[in-house]
Order: C-alpha cells, then structure tokens, then sequence
C-alpha cells in the first residue's frame, strides 16, 4: 500500500524555524517527483515546493522562497521541509504528495501535519 | 499565473441527485491538465479525475469530468451519502500549479 506519513508539526513563535518530514512507502520512492502543498484552517489548498527524483531541482512558491528549503533522502525514503523565519500566514496543515511527473497532480497525499505560528 | 474560480460556492442537494461543479480557469489550461479532488472534513485530498476526464483508480464511475480550455465541470452523476464534501480543481498546465477555491456539497 503506497503511504505518506508527514511529521515534526507544532507551535513556533514568528521568527521560528520547524523542519517537517514525511515518510514514504509502499512504492520506489526515488522515481517520483515529490511536494508539499500546505492548507490554512478553513481555507484552500497552496502548492507549496517541489522536488525532482535526484534532489537536484527544487521549486518553491513565491512566498516561501528564501524562508523554506525542500530536501529528501532517498536511501530513508523520506522527504522534509526546513522552514526558517515562520510567519502568522504560514499557519496550516501541511502535506506531502507524490507527484506523476515535473507538472502534475498530486496522487497520494499524506494525512498532515499542523503547524501553527504564534506567540 | 492562472487563476481558477469555483463555482457556486455551496451546492446543496439531496441523495441521489446530480451535482453539477464549475472550475473556470482566467487563461486557457494548456492539453486539459486539470484535475479535481475530493476532501472530507479532517482528511487529506484524494485525487479523483485527472487530465480533465480521466478517473483516477478506484474513484466510482458516478464522477465524470469534463471541458477543456478555460471552463471545467465536475459532475456527480447521483449523490451517494459519502459524496458530501468540499471538491477542488487544480490545473498542472504551468507553474505555478493552482487550485481552485473549492465547492461544498452539502445535504439539502
């Protein structure tokens, strides 16, 4: 059963720094594509980053560029998000999602982690 | 950067009738690279149609996705009690990849 697992969620005051992790399984994980897409409480859904199969092309949405930084490892099979100088807006859920191809939809995605920016 | 407008908002139906949702798109989606999804409340996404038309594995043939270009429909052909829940469209044509604002499916 393919399966994505996100941890290393919580509470940070602005300015802070989190790194989140996602656990792949269940299928090659360094043959995919892989992104995190964040979701804010009660709102829609935000393509966050996105990494090749190699690690050696990364993409980032405009409002996270320079602040969060997206890396895996393929030998753990495990895909992380390091996010330094957290803002009130980066507030949400995030998730990790495989990916079909460099533009693509995002089939399967994990179940979350909540990160709240608050002091 | 394309934008893309759901619509209505709300859909509020009964069991067992069709649901219609709209996605438009502000610039066309080049090769119909749209794709919808379904989310429950607290779950996560879970892809159901992609290249505009194409269902996903597992997703019942209730779903069917239609349009090309700017303009996008979902259709629910008869609503099951599971089918109530938020729907988003999300274009892969360019980046960055967008998704709509959502439509809820509500129980009338």
């Amino acid at each position: 059963e393919v399966q994505l697992v996100e941890s290393g969620g919580g509470l940070v005051q602005p300015g802070g720094s989190l790194r989140l992790s996602c656990a792949a399984s269940g299928f090659t994980f360094s043959s995919y594509w892989m992104s995190w897409v964040r979701q804010a409480p009660g709102k829609g859904l935000e393509w966050v980053a996105n990494i090749k199969q190699d690690g050696s092309e990364k993409y980032y949405v405009d409002s996270v560029k320079g602040r969060f930084t997206i890396s895996r490892d393929n030998a753990k099979n495990s895909l992380y998000l390091q996010m330094n100088s957290l803002r009130a807006e980066d507030t949400a859920v995030y998730y990790c999602a495989r990916e079909w191809l460099v533009l693509s939809w995002f089939d399967p995605w994990g179940q979350g982690t909540l990160v709240t920016v608050s002091s | 950067e394309i934008v893309l407008t759901q619509s209505p908002g709300t859909l509020s139906l009964s069991p067992g009738e069709r649901a219609t949702l709209s996605c438009r798109a502000s610039q066309s989606v080049s090769s119909s690279y749209l794709a919808w999804y379904q989310q429950k409340p607290g779950q996560a996404p879970r892809l159901l149609i992609y290249g505009a038309s194409s269902r996903a594995t597992g997703i019942p043939d209730r779903f069917s996705g239609s349009g090309s270009g700017t303009d996008f429909t979902l259709t629910i052909s008869r609503l099951e009690p599971e089918d109530f829940a938020v729907y988003y469209c999300q274009q892969y044509g360019s980046s960055p990849r967008a998704f709509g604002g959502g439509t809820k499916v509500e129980i009338k």
